[in-house]
């Protein structure tokens, strides 16, 4: 099975700090996204690659930057925290061309106070 | 653009009886449809999909059909269980300017009761 590990369950942060959130997928797969998910919102797309060191804008990529630098590990940086930021944050991954969805990570509830 | 909407929730059901979730969606082309399950604390899982029109994906006991004419994609199941309590995400893959882009529902919180 496909596996998408994310480095942290929980977070705590304060404002303006920096934050990086790490995924790793180990089934060679050339996508990888990071979503966040928030109450009546749904899932909305940060960033998102297909393939190393590329990166798009998904719909709300502001105060997000991404490094693709391996393909197996996509990360999430917050450059200067804000409490907007507080949310779940959800990595996934899926093989380029294949019609089967997405696997996800078991998700990062980053807290900035 | 696209999107999806599904019926708002938290539904809460008691143990074996039916379960509709519905969906429907807004595409300019022909989208790939699914719905994914989040158990507690945990991340989406896929559970089941459809490709084309008149498809009918199904997975553990839920259904659901690819309805074009009424742009529909309703999760059923005959019977829950309490093991089936979790949140169901509705969402569809389009190709936009060579991507694949996928939209999701806002999610339908669905709680079984014994």
């Amino acid at each position: 099975d496909v596996k998408v590990t994310q480095s942290s369950r929980y977070l705590v942060k304060r404002t303006g700090e920096k934050v990086f959130l790490e995924c790793v997928q180990d089934m060679d797969h050339e996508n990888m996204f990071w979503y966040r998910q928030d109450p009546g919102l749904g899932l909305r797309l940060i960033y998102f690659s297909y393939d190393v060191k590329m990166k798009e804008k998904g719909d709300i990529p502001e105060g997000y930057s991404v490094s693709r630098e391996k393909k197996e590990r996509f990360s999430l940086i917050l450059e200067s925290a804000s409490t907007n930021q507080t949310s779940m944050y959800l990595c996934a991954s899926r093989a380029a061309g294949s019609n089967y969805g997405y696997t996800f990570g078991s998700g990062t509830r980053l807290t900035v106070v | 653009g696209d999107s999806v909407t599904q019926m708002e929730g938290p539904v809460t059901l008691s143990e074996e009886a039916f379960l509709t979730i519905n969906c429907t969606y807004t595409a300019t082309g022909y989208p790939s449809l699914f719905w994914y399950v989040q158990y507690p604390g945990e991340g989406l899982q896929l559970l089941l999909k459809a490709t084309k029109a008149d498809d009918k994906g199904s997975n553990k006991g839920f259904e659901a059909t690819y309805r074009k004419e009424t742009t529909s994609f309703h999760l059923e199941k005959g019977s829950v269980q309490v093991s089936d309590s979790a949140v169901y995400f509705c969402a569809l893959r389009e190709v936009r300017g060579g991507y694949q882009k996928v939209t999701f529902g806002t999610g339908t919180k669905l709680q079984v009761i014994p």
